[in-house]
């Protein structure tokens, strides 16, 4: 079974500075892994994922994610945080090969960033 | 474009009731999924739909949950007998087809309250 973990349940970051919020996981084979944002009364908002190739992956609103395959980790990370950055990010996994393709998410780290 | 939407976004009723929560997915998108978030979880996988028929059921909690897709568009999550506990946050979410198209758009959500 799939897993993953996010082992802060709150970050506090000054704006300005760069933010890391972290994610390991668990899975067979090679994973799909996911970063998503919520605000507050809203849905899941992609960021940025993971499938192959480059082990640092760039998404939305300067966010980046690095993939590191010895210590099963997927951090999200950003140079310079911002007062919007605030809000519940979530990391999932999806196993590879056919299947359904459902993800199995960690249960969210909040971010506030101080002006 | 549109993106996936929820309706109702609030859904109050009591113990031993029956709700339906719908999902419109993005256009042309054939796989459709539904997750329920708990108050401080990440979302947990219910259903998947390929086209018209489930595909993975296998994140249903117990036969009060059905869900349909009769058309392969629009989707109905539906819950017998209502219990406090399944007081939650539904969210439906949307794929295009192919192994290659893996992210997942989330809708707002429904908050459904169970008195």
């Amino acid at each position: 079974a799939q897993s993953v973990a996010q082992p802060e349940d709150q970050v506090n970051v000054a704006e300005g500075n760069p933010l890391t919020v972290k994610c390991t996981y668990s899975v067979s084979g090679n994973p799909y892994l996911f970063w998503y944002v919520q605000y507050p009364n809203r849905g899941l908002q992609f960021l940025l994922k993971y499938i192959t190739g480059d082990n640092l992956v760039k998404g939305s609103y300067g966010f980046e994610a690095e993939f590191n395959k010895s210590q099963t980790s997927f951090h999200l990370k950003k140079p310079s945080a911002l007062v919007s950055d605030s809000a519940l990010y979530f990391c999932a996994v999806r196993a590879p090969g056919a299947g359904s393709y459902q993800l199995t998410f960690g249960k969210g780290t909040k971010l506030s960033v101080i002006p | 474009g549109a993106g996936v939407s929820q309706t109702p976004s609030n859904k109050v009723t009591e113990k031993g009731k029956y709700v339906e929560l719908r999902c419109d997915p993005i256009s042309g998108h054939t796989a459709l999924y539904w997750y329920r978030q708990s108050l401080g979880q990440g979302p947990e996988f219910l259903i998947y739909f390929q086209g018209t028929g489930a595909a993975d059921d296998s994140g249903l909690p117990n036969d009060r949950f059905f869900a349909v897709r009769p058309e392969g568009s629009v989707s109905t999550l539906k819950i017998q007998r209502t219990e406090r506990g399944d007081s939650a946050v539904y969210l439906c979410a949307s794929k295009s087809s192919g192994a290659s198209t893996d992210t997942q758009y989330f809708g707002p959500g429904t908050r459904l309250t169970v008195l």
